[in-house]
């Protein structure tokens, strides 16, 4: 079946731009997590829902990011006021139970200039 | 805060070789653990989950191991292929929360 899909994969910013992630999460997949991932290091946890409450934005690394699941499924991380530092693979994962097997997409690449 | 540490950072072995990727972890206190492999460019596959109940989990030529209280697993990959070249990371999964903490991985070139 269809796997986790995220768009854009490659997103080329202005600093100071606004910008919208999207992921579809596996169908019927209740759990959904951002990941953000540094050149050359794992993933680091950015928030997570379970449906569309937001029950984890600890890993946030600032207010100009934002993540919601209005509908329990697409999610949209929003990143607002683009700095250079935010240059990262932006991962989305889901899994159909919390605390079981997570299914990462392919990233969405953001370079900010 | 968990801190997941990968041993080796990188490894190049001759294909058929046997070998033993490393992560240590200084919280137990997890519920389970994932292990994935990544391409270079690409997302993360997820190649296992031992639960914290668990000694051993095997899928094909994989097998991963853990020790909870000594905050220790291993992948072991058996008969190593070139298409095994890739980057592997292993994640716990805290017991009293939902994310996953990264190591940064092993580097896996396996040579034909």
């Amino acid at each position: 079946g269809a796997g986790v899909s995220q768009s854009p994969r490659y997103k080329v910013a202005k600093r100071g731009q606004d910008v919208a992630l999207r992921c579809d999460p596996i169908s019927g997949h209740v759990s959904l997590f951002w990941y953000q991932q540094a050149l050359g290091q794992g993933p680091e946890f950015l928030t997570y829902f379970q449906n569309e409450a937001q029950l984890d934005k600890s890993g946030l690394p600032s207010d100009r990011f934002f993540a919601e699941r209005p509908e329990g499924s697409v999610s949209t991380l929003k990143i607002q006021r683009t700095q250079q530092e935010d240059s990262a693979v932006y991962l989305c994962a889901s899994s159909l139970v919390l605390k079981e097997t997570q299914y990462f997409g392919p990233g969405t690449r953001l370079l900010v200039l | 805060k968990q801190e997941v540490t990968q041993i080796p950072a990188a490894l190049s072995v001759p294909e058929g070789e046997n070998l033993v990727l490393n992560c240590s972890f200084t919280d137990s206190a997890i519920y389970n653990l994932q292990w994935f492999r990544q391409d270079p460019g690409k997302g993360l596959t997820s190649l296992l989950l031992i639960q914290s109940s668990q000694r051993e989990q095997t899928s094909g030529r994989l097998n991963a191991s853990l020790d909870k209280s000594s905050g220790r697993s291993t992948l072991y990959i058996a008969a190593s292929q070139p298409g095994d070249s890739a980057t592997y990371l292993c994640a716990p999964r805290m017991e009293y929360g939902n994310k996953l903490v990264f190591g940064a991985g092993t580097i896996l070139r396996v040579k034909s």
